[in-house]
């Protein structure tokens, strides 16, 4: 069966703090590995991921994928209050047509 | 671009009752997706759509889940009767087809639905 999981489930720290946030997939046909921000309503894109090693940025946000270890993470650095919200990582199939399978997404709380 | 359109915002109703969710995606985008969202679960994908025809409803939950998308601009994910544990955020989200460059997905703001 197809999943993708997240770690950690939840996770809080303090402004400043850098964190990372992982993802594995098994998926078949893989295409790409997306992450989104989730806050109070729909979630809202962040990188797309479709290459091995090669580094998106973001301002302090990066992301890197590695398909031999059939993961990605997703780094935060110098973290404000308004990075607390839910990031999920979704994987696209594509086998004729395209399908998202989700993580069930880190929560991460950032304190003043 | 208004984005993806959902509607309603919210939804309180009564166990047993009918509930109608629509959904109208971004202008020129041929895929539609139906994602139901919950603590425990996460987001799921219930049904699919391309070109206004349903790919995949492997995800729909049981019988009393259908959905439709009778043109390119709606579609609509109906639920009869509705139960307590159907109580979720219900996202609906589009995408073009295209090159690897333009396979986001881009949600609709979803509806909160309470079944009492």
């Amino acid at each position: 069966e197809d999943k993708v999981v997240q770690s950690p489930l939840s996770l809080v720290v303090h402004e400043g703090d850098t964190v990372t946030l992982n993802c594995s997939y098994e998926v078949t046909n893989f295409r790409s590995l997306l992450w989104y921000k989730q806050e109070k309503k729909a979630p809202t894109f962040l990188f797309m991921l479709t290459s091995s090693g090669i580094e998106k940025k973001s301002g302090r946000l990066s992301s890197i994928l590695d398909k031999k270890e059939l993961s990605s993470i997703l780094n935060i650095t110098a973290t404000q209050t308004g990075d607390s919200a839910i990031y999920l990582c979704a994987v696209e199939q594509a086998s004729g047509t395209y399908k998202y399978i989700f993580g069930t997404g880190t929560r991460l709380k950032v304190l003043a | 671009d208004a984005g993806v359109i959902q509607s309603p915002r919210h939804e309180v109703t009564e166990m047993g009752q009918e509930v109608t969710l629509r959904c109208k995606p971004i202008s020129g985008h041929d895929y539609l997706f139906w994602y139901r969202q919950t603590m425990m679960r996460g987001l799921e994908l219930l049904i699919y759509f391309n070109n206004n025809v349903p790919i995949d409803d492997s995800g729909m939950p049981e019988d009393r889940f259908s959905a439709k998308m009778p043109n390119a601009s709606f579609s609509t994910l109906k639920i009869q009767p509705s139960e307590p544990r159907d109580s979720a955020v219900y996202f609906c989200a589009s995408r073009p087809t295209g090159s690897a460059g333009a396979n986001v997905l881009t949600f609709g703001a979803g509806s909160r639905l309470t079944v009492l």
